[in-house]
């Protein structure tokens, strides 16, 4: 099993720019992810999918940010426009029915200048 | 409103001694708890879980002791090795549970 996979895994972009970071989970997982982490506020869920539909996206900061999953083995998070309190590493996890733990991939490092 | 609290940003023990990573929560609705390692540029991988109805739960050399009374939380790792190193995170949930809520870590460093 590959495991969540993100892309890409850095990204610098200047500020105003359109940022849009991916995953795929794991195979066979029915929930999907999203989670911010910060030196402050430590890891913040942004938005979670089960079955590819939202179930709750009251962790997503500002309307500048939306997060889709078009099928059961792709998710994106798009920030437009970016801005350089955006900055952080975004990170994308899946897992199973019931009290499964999550499965991380390894991040993307988002810097906005 | 950090409803899971990890007050201390760091700790450091000598190698073969034992770490005590404590949390605390404010929530009286969770119900199930879990701890997650995490090395530089990697994601959180999780260790070791535990629910309410018990007061202690252990995996090798990994133990994570609950007092629902004091709405604290701790994880021991005996003896402490230096891959034991990392960020550990306190994490916690309710009912379904899907929707994790998760502190803001405690960097270990075990020494040789």
């Amino acid at each position: 099993d590959a495991g969540v996979i993100q892309s890409p895994r850095h990204e610098v972009t200047e500020m105003g720019q359109e940022v849009t970071l991916r995953c795929k989970p794991i195979s066979g997982h029915d929930y999907l992810f999203w989670y911010r982490q910060t030196m402050m506020r430590g890891l913040e869920l942004l938005i979670y999918f089960n079955n590819n539909v939202p179930i709750d996206d009251s962790g997503m900061p500002e309307d500048r940010f939306s997060a889709k999953m078009p099928n059961a083995s792709f998710s994106t998070l798009k920030i437009q426009p970016s801005e350089p309190r955006d900055s952080a590493v975004y990170f994308c996890a899946s897992s199973s029915q019931g009290r499964s733990p999550l499965h991380f991939g390894n991040g993307t490092r988002l810097t906005v200048t | 409103d950090q409803q899971v609290k990890q007050n201390s940003p760091s700790l450091s023990v000598q190698e073969g001694r034992i770490s005590i990573l404590n949390c605390d929560y404010t929530n009286s609705m969770f119900d199930y708890f879990l701890w997650y390692k995490k090395y530089p540029a990697e994601g959180p991988t999780f260790l070791i879980s535990i629910s309410s109805i018990k007061d202690k739960n252990e995996d090798g050399r990994f133990t994570v002791f609950l007092n629902k009374s004091a709405k604290h939380l701790s994880l021991h790792i005996v003896p402490s090795q230096p891959g034991d190193s990392a960020v550990y995170f306190c994490a916690a949930g309710s009912g379904g549970y899907q929707k994790v809520t998760f502190g803001i870590g405690t960097k270990l460093q075990v020494i040789p």
